[in-house]
């Protein structure tokens, strides 16, 4: 079965300063797909970044980028410039790449955006 | 607005009582998602639907059911409420399953129904 597993429970960040949250996961898979959602205290889950993983070039979304490492089966979300709107729970997740699969959330990242 | 709509927003219910959450995804989408998200927890996925059909099931209790119709609203229901039942219960939706090409692997949140067990 595959696994998310975010070992930063809580991290802060200066405004615009950068910051990296780390994400690791288990699949004996080949193809899949990974994600960073963020929920901000409204609760609202919204996609971040994702990664296709037969993609070597790492994705970025403007201030948000990945470095996706596939042979130690890391995921790491790069965010810069911080503003207070980026205070949320950010979840990395994991979702094979067949037919009528699930998502797998990892237990998440509370970041707190410090002015 | 993601598109996805789910009601009620909030419930509030007694133990042992029973209560269906209702979720329409977003138009086009036939893939539908519950997860249960308790107090500062991660999300846990209990179900998938696709065009009507069961195609994945997680840690569901079996207290709890869903299904989806033939307009592609999906609804859970929990029985026998236990106060651990407490969550926000999430529904999510997304294209056609990724194998066909059309899916991003992106999925669209509702807001969520906040259910309180006393």
């Amino acid at each position: 079965a595959q696994t998310v597993t975010q070992s930063q429970p809580e991290m802060s960040v200066q405004e615009a300063e950068t910051v990296t949250l780390s994400c690791t996961y288990d699949t004996s898979e080949n193809n899949y797909y990974l994600f960073w959602y963020k929920q901000p205290p409204s609760r609202q889950m919204i996609l971040v970044i994702r990664q296709e993983a037969y993609k070597q070039q790492n994705a970025t979304e403007n201030r948000f980028s990945v470095n996706f490492q596939k042979a130690a089966k890391s995921f790491s979300l790069k965010i810069s410039d911080s503003q207070l709107g980026d205070t949320a729970m950010y979840f990395c997740a994991f979702m094979k790449h067949v037919v009528y699969d699930k998502v797998i959330f990892g237990p998440g990242t509370s970041l707190s955006v410090i002015p | 607005d993601s598109g996805v709509t789910q009601t009620p927003k909030h419930l509030i219910t007694a133990t042992g009582q029973r209560v269906t959450l209702r979720c329409s995804p977003r138009s086009g989408d036939l893939s539908v998602y519950w997860y249960q998200q308790s107090l500062d927890q991660g999300l846990q996925f209990l179900i998938q639907y696709y065009n009507g059909e069961e195609r994945a099931k997680g840690n569901i209790l079996e207290r709890f059911s869903a299904q989806q119709f033939p307009d592609l609203h999906s609804e859970l229901n929990l029985s026998s409420l236990e106060l651990g039942d407490s969550a926000l219960y999430f529904c999510a939706s997304s294209h056609t399953p990724a194998l066909l090409g059309a899916n991003t692997g992106e999925l669209f949140f509702g807001e969520g129904s906040r259910l309180t067990v006393l």
